[in-house]
């Protein structure tokens, strides 16, 4: 089974503190993704990396970076976390389209984030 | 206008009822497409890939019409365990975009 890890479930920081959130699959997958989820917006994607070192912005991207050294971990930075970044952070992996018509994301289990 | 755009609900439909959602999407090159279900406080999971016209699994069918950008879900036959939010997604290259989800609830 493909499994995809984010590093704590429960997070809490304080305004203008730097965050990291740490994700890690284990199915040698391409690509990896970090969404954000609220009420009534829905998944929403921040960044996404196809490669390792490469990245791409999502659709809301201001306030993050993101970090893929290793092909299999996926790091989520906030910089200097604000209160409208509370959320839940979901990241996500899957296998390159490219060539198959098969495509699934696997999703971890979500980081849910409160910035006080 | 949303990329994607489902009723958000909530369903509220009882045991062994049939239920139907419908998706929409703007993207006319959208490649593929997803039905996910998501428990509460859970992450979203696979339920269902719509490459082509449509496909069925069990008591749940997919449909898919090019031609008016929408998806559909059908669950016939509902479960008290079919209580969850599902969410449509549509992909273009490498990227999902989804809906903001459809909740529903199978009343006993």
């Amino acid at each position: 089974d493909v499994k995809v890890t984010q590093s704590s479930r429960y997070l809490v920081k304080r305004t203008g503190e730097k965050v990291f959130l740490e994700c890690v699959q284990d199915m040698d997958h391409e690509n990896m993704f970090w969404y954000r989820q609220d009420p009534g917006l829905g998944l929403r994607l921040i960044y996404f990396s196809y490669d390792v070192k490469m990245k791409e912005k999502g659709d809301i991207p201001e306030g993050y970076s993101v970090s893929r050294e290793k092909k299999e971990r996926f790091s989520l930075i906030l910089e200097s976390a604000s209160t409208n970044q509370t959320s839940m952070y979901l990241c996500a992996s899957s296998t390159s389209s490219r060539g198959t018509s098969l495509y699934e994301q696997y999703f971890g289990p979500g980081t849910r984030l409160t910035v006080t | 206008r949303k990329e994607v755009e489902q009723d958000p609900g909530p369903f509220n439909v009882p045991e062994g009822a049939t239920v139907a959602f419908n998706c929409t999407y703007s993207n006319s090159a959208s490649q593929s497409f997803f039905w996910y279900r998501q428990d509460c406080r859970k992450e979203p999971k696979l339920l269902m890939s719509v490459y082509s016209s449509g496909n069925e699994d069990g008591r749940f069918t997919a449909q898919l019409n090019r031609a008016s950008q929408y998806i559909s879900l059908l669950i016939r036959d509902s479960k008290l365990s079919d209580s969850a939010t599902y969410l449509c997604g549509e992909r273009f290259k490498e990227k999902l975009t989804f809906g903001t989800g459809t909740r529903l609830t199978i009343i006993p």
